[in-house]
């Protein structure tokens, strides 16, 4: 069974940094798979911010672009969030996500990590 | 960039009753990307469809997905106590996955 672990600080201060890590055990993130992660903010939606894949191919939401990075760490079977500049917008529950291809090009998201609430604030 | 509108905001049923769920694409988007979550409160989305169409391993036959082009339908027959939560389409192009606003389907 394929499963995710969202960890990292809870708090953030203002204009400080982000960074968040997920293990992933039961798959291998050199797989064949897209690595996500997906915030969202108290009693909102969902906001896609960016997925990897174990070649070094990286797409993220314009709209998060300038401020994000997401890296693999192959050692370690996990994948990282930065987000730098934050402010208290970007106070949100992060998750990660397994993006699979179910067959003919048919990706979506199949297994996701719990979740960790991460507080912008001084 | 593509828009996706989820109607309506909140749907008030009985629990055996039958829910149909909307998802509209600002343009023609290709079924082979769309995609349903379920998501409970304080729980992660849950995937239920893919593909428009297709039901994700595990997902009771209840849940159906339908639809092409613009206009695409998640139906639940017949609702269980369990299936009341927020559900949400997404769809993949252009180098970016978006989110619609959500349904939430509420007990009445």
């Amino acid at each position: 069974q394929v499963q995710l672990q969202e960890s990292g600080p809870r708090l953030v201060k203002p204009s400080g940094t982000l960074s968040l890590t997920c293990d992933v055990s039961g798959d291998s993130i050199s797989s064949k798979n897209w690595w996500n992660w997906v915030r969202q903010s108290p009693g909102k939606g969902l906001e896609w911010i960016g997925e990897i894949f174990h070649e070094g191919n990286i797409i993220y939401n314009p709209s998060l672009k300038t401020r994000v990075t997401i890296s693999l760490d192959k050692s370690k079977n996990q994948f990282s969030l930065t987000l730098t500049s934050v402010t208290a917008a970007d106070t949100a529950m992060y998750f990660c996500a397994r993006d699979h291809d179910h067959g003919d090009s048919n990706w979506a998201f199949d297994f996701w990590g719990q979740g960790t609430m991460v507080t912008v604030s001084s | 960039e593509i828009v996706l509108t989820q109607s309506p905001g909140t749907l008030s049923l009985s629990p055996g009753e039958r829910a149909t769920l909307s998802c509209r694409a600002s343009q023609s988007v290709s079924s082979s990307h769309l995609v349903w979550y379920q998501q409970k409160p304080g729980q992660a989305p849950r995937l239920l469809i893919y593909g428009a169409s297709k039901r994700a391993t595990g997902i009771p036959d209840r849940f159906s997905g339908s639809g092409s082009g613009t206009d695409f339908t998640l139906t639940i027959s017949r609702l269980e106590p369990e299936d009341f939560a927020v559900f949400y389409c997404q769809h993949y192009g252009n180098s970016l996955w978006t989110f619609g606003p959500g349904t939430k389907v509420e007990i009445k």
